[in-house]
């Protein structure tokens, strides 16, 4: 089982800076990694597979790049709605497909 | 647009079966990859398992000798079926589409609200 580990477990940043999330794999995972956000009280929504393309709808300040084991989103210039938990999450080598325990992006 | 909509019994008894069904609404339940993810309180996301329309599935390991997945392809739905459940499995379940990206077939990109279950006596 692949093993994904995301940093820091809390970011506190302003409104109007940029945020940037990591996450590793314990192998190599190739560009088989999505990152989804997570508001209290409802699903995740998928931001970003391919481990840099931006899903259906989802703003160009959204970023993500990396590949093998290592994996990064950028959000510049957050906005409210931004603060959130964030997962990475990897389906190269499954079963099973496994999740990061996430990032909760806080307003500082 | 298409939606998911879990449904089922919010409260089980340990060691019986949790049973959940996902309506698929708004488009076919056809040629995607449906997921059952669940996440235990406070905590993050475990995925359970996956059905393809035609009936293959794949399973967490973890989870395999209690899950069962299954498809209606003709009422456009996919149901979960959880045995001998216990404290453990108390938890918000998602259901989920993969397979809209070819390149990413379980990068999931619709997702139900959630169903909460609590494992009780």
């Amino acid at each position: 089982e692949i093993l994904m580990t995301q940093s820091p477990a809390t970011l506190s940043v302003s409104p109007g800076e940029g945020a940037t999330l990591s996450c590793r794999a314990s192998q190599s995972v190739s560009s088989s990694l999505a990152w989804y956000q997570q508001k209290p009280g409802q699903a995740p929504r998928l931001l970003i597979y391919g481990a840099s393309t931006r899903a259906t709808g989802i703003p160009a300040r959204f970023s993500g790049s990396g590949s093998g084991t290592e994996f990064t989103l950028t959000i510049s210039s957050l906005q409210s709605e931004d603060f959130a938990v964030y997962y990475c999450q990897q389906y190269n080598n499954w079963p099973p497909i496994t999740f990061g325990q996430g990032t909760r992006l806080e307003i500082k | 647009q298409v939606q998911l909509q879990e449904s089922g019994p919010g409260l089980v008894k340990p060691s019986e079966t949790l049973s959940l069904t996902c309506t698929v609404s708004g488009g076919s339940i056809s040629r995607y990859y449906w997921t059952w993810i669940r996440q235990p309180p406070g905590k993050g996301l475990e995925w359970i398992g996956y059905i393809y329309y035609s009936g293959s599935s794949n399973y967490n390991p973890s989870l395999r000798s209690r899950v069962t997945l299954s498809v209606d392809t003709s009422k456009n739905l996919f149901s979960l079926n959880l045995s001998s459940v216990t404290a453990a499995d108390t938890a918000i379940y998602y259901c989920a589409r993969g397979g809209f990206f070819p390149a990413a077939i379980f990068a999931m990109d619709v997702w139900g609200q959630g169903t909460t279950v609590i494992v009780s006596s």
